[in-house]
């Protein structure tokens, strides 16, 4: 069964900074595109950003450009979302999810979500 | 960017019934849309992928449709258990983009 279980969410200061991770399981985890994917209380889903097999290659949405990055470890079947000057407007439910080709696709399964929370 | 519309905002449905949700396109996305289901205090789950492929176990009065801009999701007899938010998804092109979802209430 293809499992994906985010940590590292927690309160933080705007302007600070926080690492998600999202170990995953049941799969061969080098094979496939992963991404993350937040939900700010009440609202709907935004896609934050995608990660090739290789990680080679990286998009982001323009809301967190140049603020977060992507990075993954095949050796441990480990995705990350490091997270840096965060706004109040980060706050949200993120979500790590599995693509179903190399470089991207749709999202299946999903992990059931770490919360983010900046403010003072 | 493309955008994607989700209407209606709110279906009000009795469980028996057919239910009709839509979503458009700001350009063509060929048949690269994906729909999801969410319910309160969950993640979501993919339903149909590539517009009309239902993903493994979904039941198959989930029955997805359209190509180009429009494209629909019909859930043709209505379980208790389909009430739920309903999100559409384009991989056309990068950014990912969703829809603003579409709350399915009960009657």
């Amino acid at each position: 069964e293809v499992q994906l279980l985010e940590s590292g969410g927690g309160l933080v200061q705007p302007g600070g900074s926080l690492r998600l991770s999202c170990a995953a399981s049941g799969f061969t985890f080098n094979s496939f595109a992963v991404g993350w994917v937040r939900q700010a209380p009440g609202k709907g889903l935004e896609w934050v950003s995608t990660i090739s097999y290789s990680a080679e290659s990286t998009s982001y949405a323009d809301s967190v450009k140049g603020r977060f990055t992507i990075s993954r470890d095949n050796s441990k079947n480990t995705l990350f979302l490091q997270m840096n000057s965060l706004r109040a407007e980060d706050t949200a439910t993120y979500y790590c999810a599995k693509h179903p080709y190399s470089t991207g696709g749709w999202f299946d399964p999903w992990g059931q979500g770490t919360l983010v929370t900046v403010s003072s | 960017e493309i955008v994607l519309t989700q209407s209606p905002a709110t279906l009000s449905l009795s469980p028996g019934e057919r239910a009709t949700l839509s979503c458009r396109a700001s350009q063509s996305i060929s048949s690269y849309l994906a729909w999801y289901q969410q319910k309160p205090g969950q993640a979501p789950r993919l339903l149909i992928y590539d517009a009309s492929n239902r993903a493994t176990g979904i039941p198959a009065r989930f029955i997805g449709s359209g190509s180009g801009t429009d494209f629909t999701l019909t859930i043709s007899s209505l379980e208790p258990e389909d009430f739920a938010v309903y999100y559409c998804q384009q991989r056309s092109s990068w950014p990912i983009t969703f829809g603003q979802g579409t709350r399915l209430e009960i009657k």
